[in-house]
């Protein structure tokens, strides 16, 4: 059974582009969240997707945006791109929305803007 | 409001030695507990989690947690460390029952480094 898929693994962008992240979850699982990564943070929660609606969402600005597909997959873009937006973009996915299985996570993206 | 703590930004300990990882945690109902490793470069990793029952939970790797409910903690542990099991761990729980904040919540962390 195939993994959580992120793509790409790497982005260097500059400050005020946008960038569009992919995740593909495990075959099967309807719920993708993203979380930011950074040393200083930790894990911050971004959004949850479920059955392509947004359920969740953490306290990011505006400029972090997402959306899920019927097949699941998701992305999320990030408009504006500030230098406090290099961080790990991890995405995970579960087989329900509120499920007490664990969540799944794939391999990040490593943005880097600069 | 839920919460979770990992009161350690970093733990050292020798191969061969028991190690304890500390979580304590704050939900208003009952909690559903996970613990993950993450190491260089990577995701995330699923290690073990409480649901219910048991309070002792063993999880991959050889690694095991306490629920303690009157302490509201879920500690990891594992009885002899190895060298491989230096990473970054996280608690999480999510508040079982809850409709409009149903998120896994995340501690910060705990760098844990096995020492030869």
């Amino acid at each position: 059974k195939a993994g959580v898929t992120q793509t790409p693994r790497y982005l260097i962008k500059t400050r005020g582009q946008q960038v569009t992240l992919s995740c593909s979850p495990i075959s099967g699982h309807r719920s993708v969240s993203w979380y930011q990564q950074t040393p200083g943070q930790g894990l911050q929660f971004l959004f949850e997707y479920f059955s392509e609606t947004q359920r969740n969402k953490g306290n990011f600005p505006g400029r972090f945006s997402g959306r899920q597909f019927s097949n699941s997959r998701s992305e999320m873009n990030v408009s504006t791109l500030e230098l406090g937006d290099s961080a790990l973009y991890l995405c995970a996915s579960s087989r329900t929305l509120r499920d007490d299985t664990e969540a799944f996570f794939g391999q990040g993206t490593r943005l880097t803007v600069v | 409001a839920q919460s979770v703590a990992q009161p350690e930004d970093q733990v050292n300990v020798a191969e061969g030695n028991p190690l304890t990882v500390k979580c304590t945690y704050s939900v208003s109902g009952n909690p559903y507990l996970f613990w993950y490793v993450q190491y260089p470069n990577r995701g995330l990793q699923f290690l073990l989690k409480y649901i219910t029952g048991d309070n002792l939970v063993k999880g991959s790797y050889g690694f095991e947690a306490e629920f303690n409910k009157s302490q509201t903690s879920f500690h990891l542990k594992k009885p002899s460390a190895l060298v491989s099991d230096s990473a970054l761990y996280f608690c999480a729980v999510r508040d079982r029952g809850q409709d409009s904040n149903y998120q896994l919540i995340w501690g910060a962390g705990t760098k844990l480094i096995i020492k030869p």
